[in-house]
């Protein structure tokens, strides 16, 4: 069994400052990291995505995210986001072998809003 | 190439009614997966589907049910409508269960009155 946990349900940030979305993970199993992000009335994108190999990973909209397997940990960064960023974002997590796209465990999400 | 497809993007029902929703993949996937969202409970995986075949089930009741078309096109129904089944209903494909990647569509808003 796996799970995910997403401590923070809101990050407030002002515009052009960094910001890190924490994610916590708990799997008796190697694992597949994720984050998505859904925008309002939309369905989820990919922001990027941890399978295997180097440890840090680059996605789209200058985020990127590390994975530490000691920590359990797969956290969000970006260095400096803009008002579009806000949004929902979401960490899942799936079992680490093929054929395990659908077998998604979702965080709860964390509400990232940016303002001027 | 065109995304994930769902209809209806809203639907209102009342209780007791059935309801089915619909989802086209992107073209030449053939692995489509449903989710509900709810605030209360988040985003939880429902049913998959490939070739026509449903390959994994999630913890939900017999209520839920799904089905998968030749041309990969599915279809959810919800029968004997409750209030709790409001929901974002999200469907999402990838090019087979191999793939580890999935591309959600903008989900189906069901509110049961």
């Amino acid at each position: 069994a796996q799970s995910v946990t997403q401590l923070d349900s809101q990050v407030p940030v002002f515009e052009e400052a960094p910001v890190e979305l924490r994610c916590n993970y708990s799997s008796s199993v190697s694992v597949y990291l994720f984050w998505y992000v859904q925008y309002p009335n939309q369905g989820l994108q990919l922001l990027l995505k941890y399978l295997s190999g180097s440890t840090l990973v680059k996605g789209i909209n200058g985020f990127e995210a590390e994975f530490n397997k000691s920590q359990t940990s797969f956290h969000l960064r970006k260095p400096s986001v803009h008002i579009s960023d806000t949004a929902e974002y979401f960490c899942a997590v799936s079992p680490g072998y093929t054929g395990t796209a659908s077998k998604l465990t979702f965080g709860t999400g964390t509400r990232l809003q940016v303002t001027l | 190439k065109a995304g994930v497809t769902q209809t209806p993007r809203y639907l209102i029902k009342t209780r007791g009614q059935q309801v089915t929703l619909s989802c086209s993949p992107i073209s030449g996937h053939r692995s489509v997966s449903w989710y509900q969202q709810t605030p209360g409970q988040g985003l939880q995986f429902l049913f998959e589907y490939f070739s026509e075949t449903q390959r994994n089930k999630g913890n939900f009741p017999g209520r839920f049910s799904g089905r998968q078309f030749s041309n990969s096109r599915s279809e959810m129904n919800v029968s004997t409508l409750e209030l709790g089944d409001s929901a974002l209903y999200l469907c999402a494909s990838s090019p087979d269960p191999a793939n580890n990647e999935q591309f959600f569509g903008p989900g189906t808003r069901l509110t049961v009155l």
